[in-house]
């Protein structure tokens, strides 16, 4: 079974450009999370989707961040404009069906790194 | 809020020895799940182990063992037969029981542990 997919792996962009990056989740899993894990800190939750709707997004800076899973598959979150404290690794998780509760196991991708100069 | 702790940022273990990593949180909910992921340097988050709130019993998994004290709200890792591949960033994070809502994961900030030969 294929595990959750990230793309790019590093990306190294100049404060107030924009960046997006894609998520692809396990085959079947309604629910997608996207964290932003900051050097020395745990991930912190940025938004999660069941399906293609919005379940939390209470800590997404939504001022500049923005994030989508139209078809209710795959995933893009971006950041527009970036600064410099967005310099962070951010990880795309899935699981089958956070209604089942939190029993759920999320699954990791790799995790994209971003470093804005 | 929900908030987990982890006061040791960096531990170490000789090969084939045992290490505890320690954890507490802090929570008004009955029905919750606190869990061990793993991130070596590839930054891919890895479940070590998973601990239900409402089972008294210690969850195992191989070397892998906790000391869940509820009311004293601890959730400890202990590692035994320590191997190489086992250094990497430790996380203690909490989630709550139910479905129907956000279930996220809550991190703490995490143990490095180095594993010495």
């Amino acid at each position: 079974e294929a595990g959750v997919a990230q793309s790019p792996r590093y990306k190294i962009i100049e404060k107030r450009q924009s960046v997006a990056f894609w998520c692809n989740p396990i085959s079947g899993h309604a629910t997608l999370y996207w964290y932003q894990q900051i050097l020395g800190q745990g991930p912190k939750l940025l938004i999660q989707f069941q399906n293609n709707g919005v379940v939390d997004d209470s800590q997404l800076p939504k001022d500049r961040f923005s994030a989508e899973r139209l078809k209710g598959v795959d995933s893009t979150l971006k950041i527009q404009p970036a600064k410099l404290e967005d310099s962070a690794v951010y990880l795309c998780a899935s699981s089958l069906d956070h209604l089942r509760g939190g029993r759920e196991t999320q699954y990791f991708g790799p995790g994209t790194r971003l470093l804005v100069l | 809020a929900q908030t987990v702790t982890q006061s040791q940022p960096e531990m170490s273990v000789q090969e084939a020895e045992t290490v505890t990593l320690s954890c507490t949180y802090d929570t008004s909910e009955s029905d919750y799940y606190l869990f061990w992921y793993k991130q070596p340097p590839s930054r891919q988050m890895i479940l070590v182990i998973r601990q239900e709130a409402y089972k008294q019993q210690n969850a195992t998994e191989n070397r892998f063992s906790v000391n869940f004290q509820k009311a004293a709200k601890s959730f400890s890792l202990k590692i035994s037969d320590s191997q190489l591949g086992d250094a990497a960033m430790y996380f203690c994070a909490y989630r709550r029981g139910y479905g129907g809502a956000t279930n996220k994961l809550i991190f703490g900030t995490g143990t490095l542990l180095a594993v010495q030969p």
